[in-house]
C-alpha cells in the first residue's frame, strides 16, 4: 500500500536558519506528490507539487522540494527561515484505487517552531 | 466569494443527534473529499466523490454518510454523533485529472465537539 513517512514529529529551528523537512513515499510508480502547510487554526495550503521533469521544484513563500527516485524522497527545503513559517507541514502523494478515482495519501505532519 | 468554504466554523452537539456539515466550492471542481484530523492520526479521508451522485469510502467511514446531488456542495452527516467523532475535519476540492490537477485545495474546517 502506498504511504508516507515523515520522521520528525517536530523541529525547532532558529530565526534565518536554514530548513530541511524529510518526507519518504512507498509507491510503485512515478508518484505525484505535494507540500502543504497548515498555520494554527487555518487550512491546508498547497506549497508545491512535483508531477515530472526537474526533481528540483520551487514553490510559493521561498520553499524548495528536491524528488530523489533512488531514495524514494521528497524533501522540502527553505535557505532562510522567517518566524511566520512557523507551522505544521504535510507531505503527499497521489494514491490510485483504479479508474478514475484516486485520492492523496498524507503524511503524519511535521510541526516547525522558529526560535527568535 | 470564489473557492471552498466550510459551515459552520464550530459546532457543538450531543452525543446521539445528527448532524450536518456543509462544504460549498465554486471552482465547479469534479473531485471532492472530507477528512478528520486528530492529533498523532494526522488526516484521514472520510469520504470522497468524483462527481455528482458518485461517491466512495474512505479511510475512517464509519458513522458518517455523504452525498453529492450538486457538483459544488459536498455534505457530511453524522447521523448519531459519538464523543469520538469530536475532530476538525476538513473539505477539499480538485479539479479533472487532465492537466494533472491532482492538488487538492482545502477549506477552512469546521470544529465539531461532540458532548
Amino acid at each position: 500500500a502506498q504511504s508516507v513517512t515523515q520522521p520528525d514529529i517536530h523541529i525547532t529551528v532558529s530565526e534565518g536558519a536554514s530548513l530541511e523537512l524529510r518526507c519518504n513515499y512507498s509507491y510503485g510508480a512515478t508518484p505525484y506528490l505535494f507540500w502543504y502547510v497548515q498555520s494554527p487554526g487555518q487550512g491546508l495550503q498547497l506549497l508545491l507539487k512535483y508531477f515530472s521533469g526537474d526533481t528540483l521544484v520551487q514553490g510559493i513563500k521561498g520553499f524548495e522540494a528536491e524528488f530523489k527516485r533512488s531514495q524514494s524522497s521528497f524533501n522540502l527545503r527553505k535557505p532562510s527561515v522567517h518566524w511566520s513559517d512557523a507551522a505544521e507541514y504535510f507531505c503527499a502523494v497521489v494514491t490510485n484505487s483504479g479508474g478514475s478515482n484516486y485520492k492523496l495519501t498524507f503524511g503524519k505532519g511535521t510541526l516547525l517552531t522558529v526560535n527568535p | 466569494d470564489a473557492g471552498i468554504t466550510q459551515s459552520p466554523r464550530y459546532k457543538i452537539t450531543e452525543t446521539g443527534r445528527q448532524v450536518t456539515l456543509m462544504c460549498h466550492q465554486t471552482w465547479s471542481h469534479s473531485y471532492m473529499f472530507w477528512y478528520r484530523q486528530d492529533l498523532g492520526h494526522g488526516l484521514r479521508l472520510i469520504y470522497y466523490s468524483a462527481a455528482a451522485d458518485i461517491t466512495d469510502k474512505g479511510e475512517v467511514p464509519d458513522g458518517y454518510v455523504v452525498s453529492r446531488s450538486k457538483t459544488e456542495n459536498f455534505p457530511l452527516t453524522l447521523e448519531s454523533a459519538t464523543r469520538s467523532q469530536t475532530s476538525v475535519y476538513f473539505c477539499a476540492s480538485s479539479g479533472p485529472l487532465t492537466g494533472f490537477a491532482y492538488e487538492q485545495y482545502f477549506g477552512p474546517g469546521t470544529r465539531l465537539t461532540v458532548t
